[in-house]
């Protein structure tokens, strides 16, 4: 079935540091892609999405790719700050069938330093 | 704008209790759906609804059952409260389009005793 695999964190990152977490899937079909973020001590809230081949997604400096030849959707941004510790999900949604579960990754965890 | 509602946000409950989460969207969404979170384990689907008078099971049903009478509401309910379902549970709503995100509620912190 179809599935997600983030990198495991916790990922600790001095501030101005360069971010990379990794996720790949599987999936039957051309799955639209999701990465959240989930504040400490708030719900999820959607961070940026891309939803065919090749497009990328992009908001708040973060910016993700959907690569389908690798089957990945890799989270980076260029300059993290210490407002950006939070926990990310990478998610996808298939689009077979009548159903509009996602599939989700277990979360990475970051943490910023000043 | 409210956008998906949940309540209570905390509540400590004993073994045996049984109580009932609310979920409320004003989106007109089609689709919500119940997650439980749990350390290390990220979120896992507990039951869904594709509109009102239709709810089908997620991964792990057990112990939870759901209604959908109205398209805006889709509360959670627990029969009889265990340690096991100690976990913070968050409701979620979206359009059909798959394509468009899922809109989550700040959550419920769920203790049983």
């Amino acid at each position: 079935g179809d599935s997600v695999t983030q990198m495991e964190g916790p990922v600790t990152l001095s501030e101005e540091a360069f971010l990379t977490i990794n996720c790949t899937y599987t999936a039957t079909g051309y799955p639209s892609l999701f990465w959240y973020v989930q504040y400490p001590g708030e719900g999820l809230q959607l961070l940026l999405k891309a939803t065919k081949a090749d497009d990328k997604g992009s908001n708040k400096g973060f910016e993700a790719t959907y690569r389908k030849e690798t089957t990945s959707f890799h989270l980076e941004k260029g300059s993290v700050q210490v407002s950006d510790s939070a926990v990310y999900f990478c998610a996808l949604s298939g689009k077979a069938g009548n159903n509009r579960k996602l599939i989700w990754g277990l979360g990475t965890s970051l943490a910023v330093n000043p | 704008n409210a956008g998906v509602t949940q309540t209570p946000k905390f509540q400590v409950l004993k073994t045996g209790q049984s109580m009932t989460l609310q979920c409320a969207q004003d989106m007109n969404h089609e689709y919500m759906s119940w997650y439980r979170q749990d350390p290390g384990m990220g979120l896992r689907l507990i039951h869904y609804s594709v509109g009102a008078g239709i709810t089908d099971q997620g991964e792990v049903p057990n112990g939870y059952n759901v209604s959908r009478s109205t398209t805006e509401d889709f509360p959670l309910r627990l029969l009889s409260a265990a340690p096991s379902q100690t976990s913070v549970y968050f409701c979620a709503s979206s359009s059909w389009n798959s394509n468009q995100p899922q809109h989550f509620g700040d959550g419920t912190r769920l203790s049983i005793l």
